[in-house]
């Protein structure tokens, strides 16, 4: 089983709001981690977008707008990416990221799709 | 400005070598610890290694696939990392980039490796 599970796509509309689930492998506390989050587009490299560990330990990217934030489902042991406002632009591949054991370890990804 | 530019990248055969470079410029590289990762053409990013600030040992941790094939240095002196790919397999087909801190809050533009007799 993979240390994180994201969903591969996830489609919404303009103006709604999307919510990105990230999924960390039973045995892994997602209350201890702190999860990051990038998007990509085709053709560019991942960009980041902010990292959630609680509401007192977390960080917007520069220049990252205020729509995107974090949190976490403890029930679920996942991380989320919440998108508000969606704008066509959001459109691109989401991947979540955690250290665990000394190693970087990316999600799948999402594609999300808006239309 | 942040700026991490790759280069290096190229077409090689099944058990050969490369040596990737990523310049640094606009933060302090000397404190920075660098990361490599990797991303085969349609898959999802790969994180494939890092060193630390020469402060915090200067020392490489790597990832499973690629340990014991690869090398991360650095050379403070010139803002330059490097990863060095050994005994390369078809697998290790992908865009490479190096990307900065814990965070990887910045990514250069990536470098194209393709492995194919």
């Amino acid at each position: 089983q993979a240390v994180l599970t994201q969903p591969s796509s996830l489609s919404a509309s303009p103006g709604a709001s999307a919510s990105l689930t990230c999924t960390l492998r039973s045995g892994i506390n997602v209350g201890i981690y702190r999860i990051y989050w990038y998007q990509q587009k085709p053709g560019s490299p991942p960009q980041y977008l902010l990292r959630y560990k609680s509401d007192s330990d977390k960080q917007q990217g520069s220049g990252v707008p205020s729509r995107f934030s974090g949190s976490k489902d403890a029930s679920a042991n996942a991380g989320i990416l919440l998108i508000s406002g969606l704008q066509s632009e959001d459109e691109a591949d989401y991947y979540c990221m955690i250290w665990h054991s000394s190693a970087s370890v990316f999600g799948g990804g999402t594609k999300l799709t808006v239309l | 400005e942040v700026q991490l530019v790759e280069s290096g990248g190229g077409l090689v055969k099944p058990g050969g070598s490369l040596r990737l470079s990523c310049a640094a410029s606009g933060f302090t590289f000397i404190n920075a610890w660098m990361n490599w990762v990797r991303q085969a053409p349609g898959k999802g990013l790969e994180w494939v290694g890092r060193i630390r600030s020469k402060a915090n040992g200067g020392t490489a941790d790597y990832a499973a696939p690629v340990e014991g094939r690869s090398i991360i240095s650095r050379d403070d002196s010139k803002n330059m990392l490097y990863l060095q790919l050994n005994s390369l397999k078809t697998e290790d087909t992908a865009v490479y980039y190096c990307a900065t801190d814990d965070s990887h809050d910045h990514w250069g533009q990536g470098t194209l490796v393709t492995v194919s007799s």
